[in-house]
């Protein structure tokens, strides 16, 4: 079946500490996404990549950083620079133009 | 950028019942997205539908583009419905198909 994975589904991380969270699919989509929602918030995209080699920043990108070496993989790091990293992200891809497709999300904690 | 806002906020259904969401946005759209975000933080695909009407069982559509407005529909409510409704929408004016989210509906169907 077509879609995207996320991994892991938890992650701890400790103060100063990088990270870095997968997403793969395997939809074909040329574009890729990663959104951070906080608790009762709706999400807020962080960076974008429509094609292979490229990304652009989103709303809130400071503090992560992103590549996209392969069509299928858009893996996003949330580094120590990152002052409240604590949230639930999602990972989603589209074709273009065309509708979203998400992951099942990471929750991160700063422990 | 543009702004999307969702009503009503919160809403609390007796098994059974219909209900409206509805969903605002600023500006014209090449595409607009309804999503369903069940307990465990997964964001399921309702309709991709930047004009005209859908409907998918209990579940229909319709955004009316040049009033810039979009309509959800949720007929004979099934606790399974509870959640939280998400409108987002890519304004014409951004380059890339970038989606903003509103706040969100919650909806609670009580048996």
């Amino acid at each position: 079946d077509g879609g995207i994975t996320q991994s892991p589904k938890y992650l701890f991380r400790k103060e100063g500490q990088n990270v870095t969270l997968s997403c793969e699919q395997n939809l074909n989509h040329d574009a890729m996404y990663w959104y951070r929602q906080d608790p009762g918030q709706g999400l807020r995209l962080i960076y974008y990549s429509q094609i292979v080699n490229d990304f652009q920043k989103g709303d809130i990108a400071e503090g992560y950083s992103v590549s996209r070496e392969k069509k299928e993989s858009f893996p996003l790091t949330v580094t120590s620079a990152q002052k409240n990293p604590t949230a639930f992200y999602l990972c989603a891809s589209s074709p273009q133009p065309g509708g979203y497709t998400f992951g099942s999300g990471t929750r991160l904690t700063v422990v | 950028g543009i702004q999307v806002e969702q009503s009503p906020p919160d809403l609390i259904l007796q098994e059974g019942a219909n209900s409206t969401l509805r969903c605002n946005f600023s500006d014209s759209v090449n595409n607009l997205q309804w999503f369903h975000q069940n307990p465990w933080g997964q964001l399921i695909n309702l309709f991709y539908i930047p004009s005209g009407t859908k409907q998918n069982g209990r579940l229909s559509a319709t955004t009316v583009a040049t009033e810039r407005y979009s309509l959800l529909y949720i007929s004979s409510s099934q606790t399974t419905d509870s959640g939280v409704y998400f409108c987002a929408v890519d304004s014409i004016k951004a380059a890339g198909n970038k989606l903003t989210f509103g706040g969100g509906t919650r909806v609670l169907v009580k048996p």
